[in-house]
């Protein structure tokens, strides 16, 4: 059964910290992608990755940054962590860039 | 960059009824996706069509696809409470750019 894991399913953090979100596929998946949802705003796209140690800016990428160092592994980074960055964070991988995407549980990142 | 379009917003219908979703977009895609999210959870993939093709079934699902009109559809059948979930629609517009999901339709399936 294909999984796609995230670090954290609640995270609660301050103002200007520094903050890690981890990302875990087993399936080989070339592709991976970051995403944030929030209500009213659908998905919105921070961040791609479409192989080791490559990324592309999405929609959204101000205030993130990413790390692929590991096919199976890609990370979310909030160097200072802001109000407006609480939301629902959601990863996912595929095979191709375009192709049916398989999803993380997320992670519901609260910044007070 | 808001691709698709779903309609309605949101869906209550009783058990056992067909819910029908709608999904237009803007510009020509490569294919187009479903995907359902139970609250609070991750996305779960349903079924993908492509551009040259105009209906896809999967279990209780039929998807069609009408590019001329740049609009989609889902139709779930014989609908249960277990369905109540948000459903999305995704676009590619080619083999090698991203998906963009729209807002969703929340479906309620009372029983």
């Amino acid at each position: 059964d294909v999984k796609v894991t995230q670090s954290s399913r609640y995270l609660v953090k301050r103002t200007g910290e520094k903050v890690f979100l981890e990302c875990v596929q087993d399936m080989d998946h070339e592709n991976m992608f970051w995403y944030r949802q929030d209500p009213g705003l659908g998905l919105r796209l921070i961040y791609f990755s479409y192989d080791v140690k490559m990324k592309e800016k999405g929609d959204i990428p101000e205030g993130y940054s990413v790390s692929r160092e590991k096919k199976e592994r890609f990370s979310l980074i909030l160097e200072s962590a802001s109000t407006n960055q609480t939301s629902m964070y959601l990863c996912a991988s595929s095979t191709g860039t375009s192709g049916d995407q398989y999803f993380g549980p997320g992670t519901r990142l609260t910044v007070t | 960059s808001q691709q698709g379009e779903e309609d309605p917003q949101a869906l209550s219908i009783q058990e056992g009824e067909n819910a029908t979703m709608n999904c237009s977009y803007k510009t020509s895609i490569n294919n187009l996706q479903w995907y359902r999210q139970n609250s609070g959870r991750g996305l779960v993939h349903l079924i993908l069509i492509r551009s040259n093709e105009r209906e896809k079934h999967s279990g209780r699902l039929r998807v069609t696809l009408d590019t001329s009109k740049k609009s989609s559809s889902l139709l779930i059948t014989a609908s249960r409470a277990a369905d109540t979930a948000s459903y999305f629609c995704a676009t590619a517009r080619s083999g090698n750019t991203p998906l963009v999901f729209g807002k969703g339709t929340r479906l309620s399936v009372i029983a």
